[in-house]
């Protein structure tokens, strides 16, 4: 079946502008993620959504940074007031978690943003 | 929170040989320890992960090791192949993997014919 889908692949902003960034998980997956990917770093985990529970925000690097999931299923980061710092690959991956044993997580192809 | 620490950052070998990836964690109460490959332009993926009620896991080539006193766990991939360079991530998890990862920075491994 489809894989987790991301789109844009590519975004290039001005800084100051704010951006909208998609995700499609993969159907029936519960678990939704997003990471970012810096040039030359490991994945940052940045938020995390389960079902129609509170999402875990903890990893979001500043309030500059949203995201939302509706009816369970596509999600959307939103960064406001870009800053060059944010320019990274921003990674989707979702899950099919069940309660005890959760599921490898999937990730998306990314979305590659650069902030001028 | 949980740090990984990875190393080395590249790893150069010998197509044939064997090739190993060291992680470190620092909390202690960290039970899942995915491994993911990441090869060039394309998304990463997992290929191997154990859980802390074992100390290895082995599928096929590729094998994984956790020493929990030591919070330390390892890769080992056997018999490498052209098609095992890519950059490999190391990652942690307090909750079984049912929340965000916390990734190592990556080992580049590179494969000499």
């Amino acid at each position: 079946g489809a894989g987790v889908s991301q789109s844009p692949s590519n975004k290039v902003t001005e800084k100051g502008k704010d951006v909208e960034l998609r995700c499609d998980p993969i159907s029936g997956h519960t678990a939704l993620y997003w990471y970012r990917q810096s040039l030359g770093q490991g994945l940052e985990f940045l938020i995390y959504f389960q079902g129609n529970s509170a999402p875990d925000k903890s990893g979001l690097p500043s309030d500059r940074f949203s995201a939302e999931r509706t009816g369970g299923s596509v999600s959307t980061l939103t960064i406001q007031r870009t800053q060059q710092e944010d320019s990274a690959v921003y990674l989707c991956a979702s899950s099919p978690r069940t309660s005890g044993r959760p599921g490898e997580q999937f990730f998306g192809p990314g979305t590659r943003l650069t902030v001028l | 929170g949980e740090n990984v620490e990875q190393h080395p950052s590249t790893l150069s070998v010998q197509e044939g040989d064997s090739a190993v990836i060291k992680c470190t964690y620092s909390d202690s109460a960290s039970n899942y320890f995915p491994w993911y490959k990441q090869e060039l332009g394309k998304r990463p993926q997992l290929i191997i992960d154990i859980r802390s009620n074992v100390g290895e896991k082995k599928d096929q080539r590729i094998a994984v090791t956790l020493n929990k006193t030591a919070k330390h766990f390892s890769l080992h991939i056997t018999e490498t192949q052209p098609e095992d360079s890519a950059v490999y991530f190391c990652a942690a998890s307090t909750r079984g993997g049912a929340d965000g990862l916390t990734f190592g920075k990556g080992t580049h491994l590179i494969i000499q014919p």
